[in-house]
């Protein structure tokens, strides 16, 4: 159980075009959804964080216009990146966790990535 | 704030021989610590974690880890490295509190030689 997929896991676009990247919980509700962004040789960067009907929590620095985040319903959470240029490339990944943000713990299951490519 | 840090971006060791992935964390309030790995252009899975209680923590694949909070460390061991654990591994850090947010290092990646 607690299977989270991605689509696609690859993708090549051209500059100024807009890319979606789906994340889904295939066999779990997941109210809380994250983006993470990393970097070749780097860590995970949370890009933000995603309640399900809520508007998404975005960390300092990452751009909400550029990075649109839909999370509307409990199996599904969408990243877009608009207008996506070379400097956007890098490989996504998501994660999902059962329970609401305020639990003390519960885990985060994540994505396989997606690699995003753009020309 | 949560801080994690991983010493060593590479680790190489011969297969059967001991691996040890060292990560120190800062917190200013107790912390829950993960292990993840990560196998190329694939998610993240957890090795292990602690949480509460018992701090040698034991996870899949032989792994475990030992929470020592006076050196503020959660090292990675296995006694016997195989080959197929050659991989990325990422140590992480949150606050036992409040909101889940995960803090990771820079990950470590560990070279197996026959």
């Amino acid at each position: 159980g607690a299977v989270v997929s991605q689509h696609p896991s690859r993708v090549i676009c051209k500059s100024g075009t807009s890319v979606k990247i789906e994340c889904r919980s295939l066999d779990f509700q997941a109210t809380t959804m994250f983006w993470y962004r990393q970097f070749p040789k780097k860590s995970l960067m949370l890009m933000a964080t995603s309640n399900e009907g809520s508007k998404a929590t975005y960390e300092q620095g990452v751009e909400k216009d550029k990075f649109l985040i839909n999370h509307a319903s409990l199996t599904l959470s969408t990243l877009t990146v608009t207008s996506a240029h070379p400097e956007d490339s890098s490989f996504y990944i998501c994660s999902a966790s059962k329970l609401a943000g305020g639990a003390p713990y519960n885990e985060q299951f994540f994505g396989p990535g997606t690699r995003l490519t753009v020309l | 704030a949560q801080s994690v840090t991983q010493l060593g971006s590479h680790v190489s060791v011969s297969e059967g021989a001991l691996v040890l992935l060292r990560c120190n964390y800062s917190s200013s309030v107790p912390p829950y610590l993960f292990w993840y790995v990560q196998y190329p252009n694939q998610g993240l899975q957890l090795l292990l974690k602690y949480t509460t209680g018992a701090t040698l923590v034991k996870g899949i694949n032989g792994f475990e880890a030992e929470f020592k909070k006076s050196e503020t460390s959660f090292h990675l061991t296995k006694p016997s490295a195989h080959m197929s654990d050659a991989a990325e591994y990422f140590c992480a850090v949150r606050k036992n509190t409040g909101f889940q947010k995960l803090v990771f290092g820079t990950g470590t990646r560990l070279l197996v030689s026959p």
